[in-house]
């Protein structure tokens, strides 16, 4: 069974850093893309970042392009998402997912003084 | 960036009867392999989004025959042939053709 399971959520202040992990397991975890999606508070989707399967290509949402670096450790089966210069903006429950098939059940970032 | 378009935002269903939302895309979702880039996904109040359609018209493993998708280029359509309490959620498309993924709004389906 596939399953990811995010961690590392928490209250932050503005300009503060995070770092986020999401732990994969049921499948090879170095054959597929991940993506890191969140969703504030009563608020839609976004798409914030891609990684490829050895760790390139990745990609940015413009949103958080500079401040946010994905990252992943195929050994440890794991990805990675360090936030730095947070933002009250960036609060919101933050997804990976496998590609766009299997979503985590996502942490709480939140960020505020 | 590709622009998704979700109508309508809401949708107010009796139990049995059928539904449909309309995703439109600013852009065509059919990449040069042939394949259209066009997913949707059900978000159950209190849960992370779950896939149910892939390439347009593919439902993904254990999703009811009940949700059907169909389109093309830039014009597609997710339907639930006879709506169930369990279907109660907000229903979001997404293309995955290009970079920056994008999703519709969201449309909001409650049971009457």
């Amino acid at each position: 069974e596939v399953q990811l399971v995010e961690s590392g959520g928490g209250l932050v202040q503005p300009g503060g850093s995070l770092r986020l992990s999401c732990a994969a397991s049921g499948f090879t975890f170095s054959d597929f893309t991940m993506n890191w999606v969140r969703q504030a508070p009563g608020k839609g989707l976004e798409w914030i970042s891609y990684i490829g399967t050895s760790g390139s290509p990745i990609y940015y949402a413009d949103s958080v392009k500079g401040r946010f670096t994905i990252s992943r450790d195929n050994a440890k089966s794991s990805l990675y998402l360090q936030m730095d210069s947070l933002r009250a903006e960036d609060t919101a429950v933050y997804y990976c997912a496998r590609g766009t098939f299997y979503w985590g059940q996502g942490t709480l970032v939140t960020v505020s003084s | 960036d590709i622009v998704m378009t979700q109508t309508p935002l809401s949708l107010s269903v009796t139990p049995g009867q059928p539904a449909s939302i309309s995703c439109k895309s600013s852009q065509s979702l059919l990449h040069s392999d042939g394949r259209t880039y066009l997913c949707w996904y059900l978000q159950k109040p209190g849960q992370p989004p779950q896939l149910l359609i892939h390439e347009v018209s593919s439902r993904f493993s254990g999703v009811s025959d009940r949700f059907s998708g169909s389109g093309s280029g830039t014009d597609f359509t997710l339907k639930i042939s006879r709506v169930e309490a369990e279907d109660v959620g907000v229903y979001y498309c997404m293309q995955n053709i290009q970079i920056p993924r994008t999703f519709g709004q969201g449309t909001r389906v409650e049971i009457k």
